[in-house]
Protein backbone atom coordinates (compact mmCIF):
# COMPACT_ATOMS: atom_id res chain seq x y z
CA UNK A 1 0.00 0.00 0.00
CA UNK A 2 1.41 3.44 -0.90
CA UNK A 3 2.17 5.38 1.81
CA UNK A 4 2.89 9.16 0.90
CA UNK A 5 4.56 11.90 3.54
CA UNK A 6 5.50 15.70 2.86
CA UNK A 7 7.96 17.49 4.96
CA UNK A 8 7.72 19.95 6.08
CA UNK A 9 3.96 20.25 6.96
CA UNK A 10 3.89 24.01 7.53
CA UNK A 11 6.50 26.70 6.34
CA UNK A 12 6.08 30.82 7.17
CA UNK A 13 8.70 32.45 4.79
CA UNK A 14 9.33 35.85 3.67
CA UNK A 15 8.36 36.95 -0.33
CA UNK A 16 11.11 36.19 -2.49
CA UNK A 17 12.90 33.23 -1.12
CA UNK A 18 13.53 29.70 -2.77
CA UNK A 19 11.81 26.87 -1.96
CA UNK A 20 11.51 23.18 -1.34
CA UNK A 21 9.24 21.48 -0.53
CA UNK A 22 9.42 17.55 0.04
CA UNK A 23 6.86 14.26 -0.80
CA UNK A 24 8.26 11.05 -0.04
CA UNK A 25 6.75 7.43 -1.08
CA UNK A 26 7.43 3.93 -0.15
CA UNK A 27 5.82 2.11 -3.34
CA UNK A 28 8.43 3.57 -6.25
CA UNK A 29 6.15 1.58 -9.31
CA UNK A 30 4.64 4.93 -9.92
CA UNK A 31 3.45 5.67 -13.68
CA UNK A 32 3.24 9.10 -12.71
CA UNK A 33 3.60 11.89 -10.31
CA UNK A 34 1.34 14.93 -9.35
CA UNK A 35 2.06 18.28 -7.73
CA UNK A 36 -1.38 20.13 -6.87
CA UNK A 37 -2.03 23.16 -5.20
CA UNK A 38 -4.84 23.86 -2.58
CA UNK A 39 -6.41 27.16 -1.82
CA UNK A 40 -9.29 27.40 1.19
CA UNK A 41 -11.85 26.54 0.35
CA UNK A 42 -11.10 25.50 -3.01
CA UNK A 43 -10.63 22.15 -5.12
CA UNK A 44 -7.27 21.28 -6.24
CA UNK A 45 -5.66 22.76 -9.39
CA UNK A 46 -2.85 20.35 -10.80
CA UNK A 47 0.95 21.99 -11.31
CA UNK A 48 3.05 19.36 -12.52
CA UNK A 49 2.88 16.10 -13.90
CA UNK A 50 5.96 13.80 -13.93
CA UNK A 51 6.04 11.09 -15.64
CA UNK A 52 8.07 8.08 -14.04
CA UNK A 53 10.98 8.27 -16.84
CA UNK A 54 11.62 11.73 -16.47
CA UNK A 55 13.46 13.46 -13.68
CA UNK A 56 12.50 17.00 -13.79
CA UNK A 57 9.50 19.04 -14.98
CA UNK A 58 9.49 23.05 -14.93
CA UNK A 59 6.76 25.71 -15.18
CA UNK A 60 7.22 29.24 -14.98
CA UNK A 61 8.74 29.44 -11.51
CA UNK A 62 8.29 25.89 -10.61
CA UNK A 63 10.19 23.46 -11.09
CA UNK A 64 9.62 19.77 -9.98
CA UNK A 65 11.86 16.56 -9.87
CA UNK A 66 11.56 12.94 -9.20
CA UNK A 67 13.62 9.94 -8.08
CA UNK A 68 11.91 7.27 -8.49
CA UNK A 69 14.12 4.99 -6.95
CA UNK A 70 14.29 6.43 -3.86
CA UNK A 71 10.87 7.79 -3.55
CA UNK A 72 11.37 10.88 -3.51
CA UNK A 73 10.33 14.01 -5.50
CA UNK A 74 10.88 17.56 -4.81
CA UNK A 75 9.19 20.58 -5.36
CA UNK A 76 11.09 23.85 -6.08
CA UNK A 77 9.42 27.54 -5.89
CA UNK A 78 11.65 30.46 -7.00
CA UNK A 79 11.34 33.93 -5.74
CA UNK A 80 8.55 33.18 -3.84
CA UNK A 81 5.38 35.56 -4.12
CA UNK A 82 2.32 36.55 -1.29
CA UNK A 83 0.56 34.54 -4.31
CA UNK A 84 2.14 30.90 -3.46
CA UNK A 85 0.39 30.49 -0.06
CA UNK A 86 -1.49 27.96 -0.42
CA UNK A 87 -1.24 24.15 0.52
CA UNK A 88 0.63 22.14 -1.89
CA UNK A 89 0.19 18.49 -2.00
CA UNK A 90 2.13 15.85 -4.17
CA UNK A 91 0.23 12.79 -5.52
CA UNK A 92 2.13 9.65 -6.81
CA UNK A 93 0.00 7.87 -9.15
CA UNK A 94 0.89 3.74 -8.87
CA UNK A 95 -1.30 2.30 -12.09
CA UNK A 96 -4.36 0.84 -11.54
CA UNK A 97 -4.33 2.02 -8.29
CA UNK A 98 -4.65 5.89 -8.79
CA UNK A 99 -3.13 8.55 -6.83
CA UNK A 100 -2.38 8.42 -3.22
CA UNK A 101 -2.25 12.15 -1.24
CA UNK A 102 0.08 13.27 0.80
CA UNK A 103 -0.79 14.99 3.73
CA UNK A 104 0.27 18.37 2.37
CA UNK A 105 2.45 21.50 2.90
CA UNK A 106 1.22 24.17 3.94
CA UNK A 107 2.64 27.54 2.74
CA UNK A 108 2.38 31.44 3.92
CA UNK A 109 4.49 33.74 1.91
CA UNK A 110 4.62 37.09 3.80
CA UNK A 111 4.96 40.30 1.96
CA UNK B 1 -13.89 25.27 -20.77
CA UNK B 2 -16.03 24.83 -17.60
CA UNK B 3 -14.62 23.46 -15.14
CA UNK B 4 -16.21 20.23 -12.87
CA UNK B 5 -19.14 21.78 -11.32
CA UNK B 6 -20.45 20.55 -7.61
CA UNK B 7 -23.70 20.85 -5.81
CA UNK B 8 -24.29 22.17 -2.90
CA UNK B 9 -21.16 23.71 -1.54
CA UNK B 10 -21.84 23.40 1.73
CA UNK B 11 -24.02 21.17 3.89
CA UNK B 12 -25.29 20.54 7.87
CA UNK B 13 -26.87 17.80 8.95
CA UNK B 14 -27.39 15.70 11.77
CA UNK B 15 -25.86 11.96 12.57
CA UNK B 16 -28.09 9.10 11.39
CA UNK B 17 -29.60 11.69 8.55
CA UNK B 18 -29.05 11.43 4.64
CA UNK B 19 -27.21 13.43 2.38
CA UNK B 20 -26.55 13.59 -1.13
CA UNK B 21 -23.78 15.34 -3.44
CA UNK B 22 -23.69 15.73 -7.22
CA UNK B 23 -20.93 16.53 -9.88
CA UNK B 24 -21.01 17.55 -13.09
CA UNK B 25 -18.05 16.91 -14.97
CA UNK B 26 -16.06 18.47 -17.65
CA UNK B 27 -17.71 17.83 -21.19
CA UNK B 28 -15.83 14.93 -22.68
CA UNK B 29 -14.21 13.58 -19.48
CA UNK B 30 -14.94 10.05 -19.46
CA UNK B 31 -13.51 8.82 -16.24
CA UNK B 32 -14.62 10.48 -12.85
CA UNK B 33 -13.27 10.34 -9.21
CA UNK B 34 -15.32 11.44 -5.76
CA UNK B 35 -12.31 11.92 -3.05
CA UNK B 36 -12.92 12.43 0.64
CA UNK B 37 -10.73 15.24 2.43
CA UNK B 38 -10.44 15.11 5.91
CA UNK B 39 -9.26 18.58 7.75
CA UNK B 40 -5.43 18.68 7.89
CA UNK B 41 -5.25 15.36 5.16
CA UNK B 42 -4.53 14.62 1.67
CA UNK B 43 -7.52 13.34 -0.15
CA UNK B 44 -8.99 10.37 -0.13
CA UNK B 45 -10.32 8.29 -3.54
CA UNK B 46 -13.36 6.48 -2.72
CA UNK B 47 -14.90 5.46 -5.93
CA UNK B 48 -13.39 6.09 -9.78
CA UNK B 49 -16.07 5.38 -12.63
CA UNK B 50 -14.99 5.48 -16.15
CA UNK B 51 -17.85 6.33 -17.87
CA UNK B 52 -20.82 4.90 -15.96
CA UNK B 53 -18.74 1.62 -14.99
CA UNK B 54 -17.41 1.39 -11.00
CA UNK B 55 -13.75 0.80 -11.65
CA UNK B 56 -12.62 1.31 -8.19
CA UNK B 57 -14.15 1.44 -4.93
CA UNK B 58 -12.45 0.12 -2.55
CA UNK B 59 -12.04 2.51 -0.08
CA UNK B 60 -15.83 3.24 -0.35
CA UNK B 61 -17.61 2.59 2.88
CA UNK B 62 -20.38 0.36 0.91
CA UNK B 63 -22.87 -0.06 4.25
CA UNK B 64 -23.30 3.16 3.99
CA UNK B 65 -22.06 5.04 1.01
CA UNK B 66 -23.49 4.88 -2.43
CA UNK B 67 -22.42 6.30 -5.85
CA UNK B 68 -23.84 6.14 -9.33
CA UNK B 69 -23.48 7.97 -12.52
CA UNK B 70 -26.51 7.14 -14.70
CA UNK B 71 -25.59 7.73 -18.62
CA UNK B 72 -21.77 8.33 -17.85
CA UNK B 73 -21.78 11.99 -17.21
CA UNK B 74 -22.99 13.46 -14.17
CA UNK B 75 -22.51 11.42 -10.48
CA UNK B 76 -24.54 11.32 -7.37
CA UNK B 77 -22.70 10.69 -3.86
CA UNK B 78 -24.81 9.63 -1.05
CA UNK B 79 -24.12 8.86 2.66
CA UNK B 80 -27.17 7.01 4.49
CA UNK B 81 -26.66 7.39 7.38
CA UNK B 82 -24.14 10.07 7.88
CA UNK B 83 -21.85 9.89 10.88
CA UNK B 84 -19.61 12.02 12.90
CA UNK B 85 -16.67 11.02 11.02
CA UNK B 86 -18.40 11.78 7.54
CA UNK B 87 -17.52 15.59 8.17
CA UNK B 88 -15.07 15.85 5.55
CA UNK B 89 -15.06 17.82 2.25
CA UNK B 90 -15.63 15.40 -0.99
CA UNK B 91 -14.01 16.34 -3.63
CA UNK B 92 -15.30 15.58 -7.25
CA UNK B 93 -12.99 15.18 -10.53
CA UNK B 94 -12.58 14.08 -13.84
CA UNK B 95 -10.34 13.07 -16.64
CA UNK B 96 -10.27 12.58 -19.82
CA UNK B 97 -8.75 8.74 -19.51
CA UNK B 98 -6.98 7.49 -17.09
CA UNK B 99 -4.69 5.30 -19.05
CA UNK B 100 -3.16 8.03 -20.73
CA UNK B 101 -0.77 10.65 -18.82
CA UNK B 102 -3.79 12.57 -18.34
CA UNK B 103 -4.45 15.13 -15.09
CA UNK B 104 -7.17 15.40 -13.02
CA UNK B 105 -9.30 18.35 -12.70
CA UNK B 106 -10.99 19.12 -9.27
CA UNK B 107 -14.46 20.72 -8.35
CA UNK B 108 -14.45 23.09 -5.73
CA UNK B 109 -15.90 20.88 -3.25
CA UNK B 110 -18.72 20.10 -1.00
CA UNK B 111 -17.96 20.82 2.57
CA UNK B 112 -20.03 18.56 5.01
CA UNK B 113 -20.32 19.06 8.65
CA UNK B 114 -22.27 16.35 10.79
CA UNK B 115 -23.67 17.32 13.85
Amino acid sequence: KQEVTQIPAALSVPEGENLVLNCSFTDSAIYNLQWFRQDPGKGLTSLLLIQSSQREQTSGRLNASLDKSSGRSTLYIAASQPGDSATYLCAPDNYGQNFVFGPGTRLSVLP
Amino acid sequence: EAGVAQSPRYKIIEKRQSVAFWCNPISGHATLYWYQQILGQGPKLLIQFQNNGVVDDSQLPKDRFSAERLKGVDSTLKIQPAKLEDSAVYLCASSLDPASTDTQYFGPGTRLTVL
